[in-house]
């Protein structure tokens, strides 16, 4: 079975410029997750989606964070425009029940 | 403060000891206690679990405690090697919507 997946591994962009992160959860995970972890620190939740719809989003920074999950599969992450704080790890994890599986993540350099 | 602290930051064991973390969070109504495991420039992965309504649990070297009273819980390694070199998160559930708040890691070495 296939894990969550990922993609970019790797970006490294220009501060003011956009960028997007895709996240393909684990088949038939209804439960999908994006989090930032910083260099040294624990990850943190930036929003939760129960299918389709966003069930917790209070720690997304609304100015410049948006994600969606149209179909209720696979989401997306974008940040416009990108800061140099925003340099950090964004994972996606995706769940049926408690326990979370995490996606390899995406390494964001803001230069 | 923080809703889950870890201490300590840092652990060195040598092989064959035995290593312990304690975590300790504030939300009383958490029911939920997952440890990570996230080797370097890795995904992090659940090595074990407890829930509100058990005091320990134990898989092969692995064990967790909880103790709700107190509001802590500890992961447990025995005869550690060197693969169990990793940081470890330990994570637990905001009671109002589940939301899992986790610790800022343990660094683990084993010594050889």
């Amino acid at each position: 079975e296939a894990g969550v997946v990922q993609s970019p591994r790797y970006k490294i962009i220009e501060k003011k410029q956009p960028v997007a992160f895709w996240c393909n959860p684990i088949s038939g995970h209804n439960t999908l997750y994006w989090y930032r972890q910083n260099l040294g620190q624990g990850p943190e939740l930036l929003i939760r989606y129960e299918n389709e719809e966003a069930v917790d989003d209070s720690q997304l920074p609304k100015d410049r964070f948006s994600a969606e999950r149209l179909k209720g599969v696979d989401s997306t992450l974008k940040i416009q425009p990108a800061e140099l704080g925003d340099s950090a790890v964004y994972l996606c994890a995706s769940s049926l029940e408690d326990e979370q599986f995490f996606g390899p993540g995406t390494r964001l350099t803001v230069l | 403060g923080e809703n889950v602290e870890q201490h300590p930051s840092t652990l060195s064991v040598q092989e064959g000891d035995s290593a312990v973390i304690k975590c300790t969070y504030s939300d009383s109504a958490s029911n939920y206690f997952p440890w990570y495991k996230q080797e370097l420039g890795k995904r992090p992965q659940l090595i074990i679990d407890i829930r509100s309504n058990v005091g320990e649990k134990k898989d092969q070297r692995i064990a967790v405690t909880l103790n709700k009273t107190a509001k802590h819980f500890s992961l447990h390694i025995t005869e550690t090697q060197p693969e169990d070199s990793a940081v470890y998160f330990c994570a637990a559930t905001l009671g109002g919507n589940n939301r899992l708040a986790f610790g800022k890691g343990n660094q683990v070495v084993v010594i050889p």
